[in-house]
């Protein structure tokens, strides 16, 4: 079972930020949290991952809590192909597995 | 970043035959590749993890005899479905992570996936 929770959509204006939350209040001290996305009928696309610093790359910024049980992905300026499904899941730094769970719709509109 | 493929993007084939996928690490060197399944409207559905040289680990419920993978080199992974039945019929991905030097924790790429239609 994905140990994840996400809200099962969201909508957002186009150009402005999205901020996408996640639950993982059962995250061990060796598991990364990485946010992948699909756009329909594609493989998953990667994003971003931390273990418990905030970070930042050219798509997206990850900002998770202190204790390390939710965190928020956002992207700064949504455009109208940010349009998926964000999956948030916890990857262990041994078996390097992802486990997905069911993500959250994001649709971006004009 | 790496790009991974995978080999056909679409197949269709009749009922008792078998079909062979396969995933492609193009410009890195992948030691563990993953399989996964996606059904119509559902999340991806993890299969099997397959390390290169070694015999593949399956998730729980996933008949081994039925989808044979092989990992025979650090940049190929093939997913066999023996027997196929339209059950069968899914989204199939692959995903290839590079531990990198001294294991140092990498994002796993995934492929763009293949369908499969069990007729």
């Amino acid at each position: 079972d994905a140990k994840t929770t996400q809200p099962p959509s969201m909508d957002c204006a186009e150009g402005r930020a999205a901020n996408l939350p996640c639950n993982h209040s059962t995250i061990s001290g060796n598991e990364y949290v990485y946010w992948y996305r699909q756009i329909h009928s594609q493989g998953p696309q990667y994003i971003i991952h931390g273990l418990k610093n905030n970070e930042t790359n050219e798509m997206a910024s990850l900002i998770i809590t202190e204790d390390r049980k939710s965190s928020t992905l956002i992207l700064p300026h949504a455009t109208l192909r940010d349009t998926a499904v964000y999956y948030c899941m916890l990857g262990s730094s041994n078996t390097g597995k992802l486990i997905f769970g069911q993500g959250t719709t994001l649709q971006v509109k004009p | 970043g790496a790009v991974v493929s995978q080999h056909p993007s679409r197949v269709i084939c009749k009922s008792g035959t078998s079909v062979k996928i396969e995933c492609r690490s193009l410009d890195f060197q992948a030691t563990t590749m993953f399989w996964y399944r996606q059904f119509p409207k559902q999340s991806l559905m993890l299969m099997a993890t397959s390390n290169e040289g070694s015999k593949a680990t399956y998730e729980q419920g996933v008949e081994k005899d039925k989808f044979l993978i092989n990992h025979a080199s650090l940049t190929l992974s093939t997913l066999t479905v023996t027997s196929a039945h339209p059950e069968d019929s899914s989204f199939y991905i692959c995903s290839a992570r590079d531990w990198g030097a001294g294991g140092a924790y990498n994002e796993q790429f995934f492929g763009p996936g293949t369908r499969l239609t069990v007729l």
